[in-house]
């Protein structure tokens, strides 16, 4: 069984630049979440992927967009980059459908810097 | 509007002392409620959880957790730290949403510094 994987690690990019996150769930796992986790802040909510289609929204705008495979891997596309963008992403994984109870695996994150 | 608070940004206790994390929510409707904790460049890391039943919740490393209803909180601790326990800890609830589906709502966050 394979654990939550992401990539890049870091990275780094201007103001008004676009960006693709990827992440891998774990195997056997359905649902995927992404949360922004500010320096000194606790992880906020962006979207949540469950078979495909986005079944939840945290507050960000349009500019963050995402999809998610048929084998259940994602993206997270942030368009127009600004400053305050620069965050630890965080992409969790879970098998989930109508039981809220399951615990995320998350995966160990992608540092963006916008500069 | 629902929420998790963790009162204390740091936590210190020395090695050997029981520990508290202290953790309270607001939520409408029964709380589903998690502990996670982060190493420094990891990803978090899931504890424990209340679901329903006993409200004393037992998980990983030695640690557990008291679901309070009455209080609305969810308190970690752990009987004798260790110095490995220094991190920072995230405490969660997993609330429907209006539009269907769940989120998770995460505190601040409250970095444990255990001393030898």
């Amino acid at each position: 069984e394979t654990g939550v994987t992401q990539s890049p690690t870091h990275l780094i990019k201007t103001r008004g630049q676009q960006v693709t996150l990827r992440c891998s769930s774990q195997s056997g796992h359905n649902t995927v979440s992404w949360y922004q986790q500010a320096l000194g802040q606790g992880p906020q909510f962006i979207f949540q992927y469950y078979r495909e289609e986005e079944n939840g929204r945290g507050n960000f705008p349009p500019r963050f967009s995402g999809l998610q495979f048929p084998n259940y891997s994602s993206e997270l596309n942030v368009n127009a980059l600004e400053l305050d963008d620069s965050a630890l992403y965080l992409c969790a994984s879970s098998l989930e459908g109508l039981a809220p109870g399951n615990e995320q695996f998350f995966g160990p994150g992608t540092r963006l810097t916008v500069l | 509007a629902q929420s998790v608070a963790q009162p204390e940004d740091q936590v210190n206790v020395a090695e050997g002392n029981p520990l508290t994390v202290k953790c309270t929510y607001s939520v409408s409707g029964n709380p589903y409620l998690f502990w996670y904790v982060q190493y420094p460049n990891r990803g978090l890391q899931f504890l424990l959880k209340y679901i329903t039943g006993d409200n004393l919740v037992k998980g990983s490393y030695g640690f557990e957790a008291e679901f309070n209803k009455s209080q609305t909180s969810f308190h970690l601790k752990k009987p004798s730290a260790l110095v490995s326990d220094s991190a920072l800890y995230f405490c969660a609830v997993r609330v429907p949403r209006n539009t269907g589906g769940f989120k998770t709502i995460f505190g601040a966050g409250t970095r444990l510094f255990v001393k030898a």
